[in-house]
């Protein structure tokens, strides 16, 4: 299993500045993930979190607004960048861990406000 | 909390034909939420379907929903290799919480 901690749990912030969330997981995955829950909405895959190279982002994310750091196999960060709005969301790490079989598991989520 | 539960656990098909998978939760819901999951990459979202629909149809895929069995089904028309993958349904408490998952082969 997998505990996954992230920093902050909440936020409200001012439109036009960026927010740095932070994900510690308590052991070594080779798979991390951030996604997105805006209200309402079901969950949206943001991008795969690389240790050691670039983060491979989905369609209708970019990294200039999504820098993704992964230094290694324990901790990543998501900056949501410039923020408006429709920001406004639910983030979550998650990780992929497991070896005959792969099992998902969930941070608690950063909940985010952006006026 | 409720959750999902997915049905059968796995199943393979050839390519071509038609794969259904069915889904059963325990309590109301707002909405029902389907996702797949390719071997070690992210969970992506396929279809929400809320609680006052009753079908709902995007490309091969089509999701029902009977509350009054606390139901819903996938169903994969005409199966490609392409769609070997795990299909989960979710429903949202506070959070969202995922069943156990399909595990869909498609053979060539």
């Amino acid at each position: 299993s997998a505990v996954i901690s992230q920093k902050p749990s909440r936020d409200i912030c001012q439109r036009g500045t960026s927010l740095t969330i932070q994900c510690q997981v308590d052991s070594q995955v080779t798979m991390m993930f951030w996604y997105r829950q805006q209200p309402g909405q079901s969950l949206t895959l943001i991008a795969t979190a690389n240790q050691g190279s670039e983060a491979t982002y989905e369609s209708g994310f970019v990294i200039d607004k999504f820098p993704i750091s992964r230094p290694n196999l324990t901790f990543s960060t998501l900056t949501v960048s410039n923020m408006s709005p429709e920001d406004s969301s639910i983030y979550l790490c998650s990780v992929l861990t497991g070896t005959s079989t792969e099992t998902q598991y969930f941070g608690p989520g950063t909940r985010l406000l952006v006026l | 909390s409720q959750q999902g539960e997915e049905d059968p656990q796995a199943l393979s098909i050839q390519e071509g034909e038609n794969a259904t998978m069915n889904c059963s939760y325990k309590t109301s819901i707002n909405n029902l939420q389907w996702y797949r999951q390719n071997s070690g990459r992210g969970l992506v979202h396929l279809i929400l379907i809320r609680s006052n629909e009753r079908e709902k149809h995007s490309g091969r895929l089509r999701v029902t929903l009977d509350t009054s069995k606390k139901s819903s089904s996938l169903l994969i028309t005409a199966s490609r290799a392409a769609d070997t993958a795990s299909y989960f349904c979710a429903t949202e408490d506070d959070k969202i919480i995922f069943g156990k998952g399909t595990r869909l082969h498609i053979l060539p």
